[in-house]
């Protein structure tokens, strides 16, 4: 079965600075998924990437898909408090409508 | 418009009660999702309805039974639950049915507590 390893685990920034989350698959990625979810709630899709080397951003977040398609990155630009939660990354099981998540990462931005 | 919406969203139930959680969504998906979620843990898929009909049951027990009466409706209806079970229940939906994997749209999840 498919792993997906998220680093770091948990993540303290000052507000305004740059950060980095990765996600590595044991198994190439047909699809990959991020999503931010607040403590609690649900998840909140954020982007999806497919092709080796696809890279995506909304707002002050950019996603990537390396070219062997095993490992992505979130790289959120000036971070402000509102970027606080868990990212989760998810990845297609191949076209059976399963989607295994990560381990998930913390990230918390002091003001 | 990507809403799913998920009623009630907290639920406190003793181990011999019946309930059911609700969800719901009006973007005309055609697959739909039930995931547990324990504390500090990614979400693990439990059920999957496409068009309609269930087509995948990841080996869960039958005190959880889903139902799908329509297309935009999805229900979990719990019975004699056990503590263990006390999670957050995501409802989730994508465009996508038969065995294509798509974007899934997460609802806002039920906290359930068995006591």
């Amino acid at each position: 079965s498919q792993e997906l390893e998220q680093s770091p685990q948990s993540l303290i920034v000052q507000e305004g600075k740059n950060l980095t989350i990765n996600c590595t698959s044991s198994k190439t990625l047909y699809g990959l998924y991020w999503y931010k979810q607040k403590y609690g709630e649900g998840l909140i899709f954020l982007m999806m990437l497919q092709k080796g080397g696809e890279e995506k951003s909304h707002e002050k977040i950019t996603a990537k898909l390396d070219e062997k398609k095993q490992q992505s990155s979130l790289h959120i630009t000036a971070s402000q408090p509102s970027h606080a939660g868990i990212y989760l990354c998810g990845a297609d099981s191949g076209g059976y409508q399963k989607v295994t998540f990560g381990t998930g990462t913390k990230l918390q931005v002091i003001p | 418009d990507t809403e799913v919406t998920q009623t009630p969203k907290h639920l406190v139930m003793g181990m011999t009660n019946k309930k059911s959680l609700k969800c719901e969504q009006h973007m005309g998906h055609r697959a739909m999702y039930w995931y547990k979620q324990k504390a500090k843990k990614p979400p693990e898929l439990m059920f999957v309805y496409s068009y309609e009909k269930l087509s995948i049951n990841e080996s869960v027990p039958s005190r959880f039974s889903p139902e799908c009466p329509n297309s935009s409706l999805l229900n979990l209806h719990l019975h004699a639950l056990q503590p263990e079970d006390s999670a957050l229940y995501l409802c989730a939906s994508s465009h996508s049915g038969a065995g294509v994997t798509d974007t899934q749209y997460f609802g806002p999840g039920t906290r359930l507590t068995v006591l």
